[in-house]
């Protein structure tokens, strides 16, 4: 069935990396995706990796893509107060081409 | 030049109204989204039309009806509003629904309070 698993709540403090991990189901997911929802605001693309990669890395951002366990990782280095808000997971799902979005994970700064 | 807007941003309104929420992109997308966002956060799909053509009608009530009446728009009616709607209804467009990276862009949201 369709499921993007990730935890609902991730804590760091300011200036160390936040990891957020995300499990999909469809392997033949051909887009795999990160968002980004700030406080009353809607979705905004962070960014996406093709399947075909394991890595992607634009910035403070790297995206770590294991196939074989369907696994994708966002890593978010020097995590400011800024990146507080809630990051969704979502997959293409292939066989009918529609986005489905992990329940998405809070991720708050601490001083 | 908002992008993907939607109106009206709050809607309050009493169990058993009809309402409408409409939606406007302005970046030449082929394809439209209605999501719903309940107060957990969770973010599922409701409706998807391809060039005015409905592509995804996800298992929703008939009290909900899309209509797109050209492919920069499209609206969400909602009948006999019951108070399990209350949520937080977003719009996105995207360039395609076929081939691509089918990147999504949202509107702000419309958050709906039914009493």
């Amino acid at each position: 069935g369709e499921d993007v698993e990730q935890s609902l709540f991730l804590s760091v403090r300011e200036g160390d990396s936040s990891v957020i991990n995300c499990t999909y189901t469809d392997s033949s997911s051909t887009y795999l995706y990160w968002y980004k929802q700030e406080p009353g605001a809607g979705l905004q693309l962070l960014t996406y990796i093709f399947s075909n990669m394991d890595m992607k890395q634009d910035q403070r951002l790297t995206v770590l893509l294991n196939k074989k366990d369907k696994h994708l990782s966002l890593r978010i280095a020097d995590t400011q107060t800024g990146d507080s808000a809630i990051y969704f997971c979502a997959e293409r799902w292939g066989r009918d081409d529609k986005i489905i979005f992990g329940k998405g994970t809070r991720l708050h700064i601490l001083p | 030049d908002t992008a993907v807007s939607q109106t009206p941003k709050y809607l309050v309104t009493q169990m058993g109204n009809d309402k409408s929420i409409k939606c406007e992109q302005n970046l030449g997308h082929d394809t439209m989204y209605w999501y719903k966002q309940d107060s957990k956060k969770f973010l599922k799909i409701m409706f998807s039309y391809n060039n005015k053509e409905l592509i995804i009608n996800e298992t929703v009530p008939n009290r909900f009806s899309p209509k797109s009446p050209d492919k920069a728009h499209l609206n969400l009616h909602i009948n006999s509003l019951e108070l399990g709607d209350s949520a937080v209804y977003f719009c996105a467009s995207s360039q395609g629904a076929g081939g691509g990276k089918n990147i999504q862009y949202f509107g702000a949201g419309t958050r709906l309070s039914v009493l």
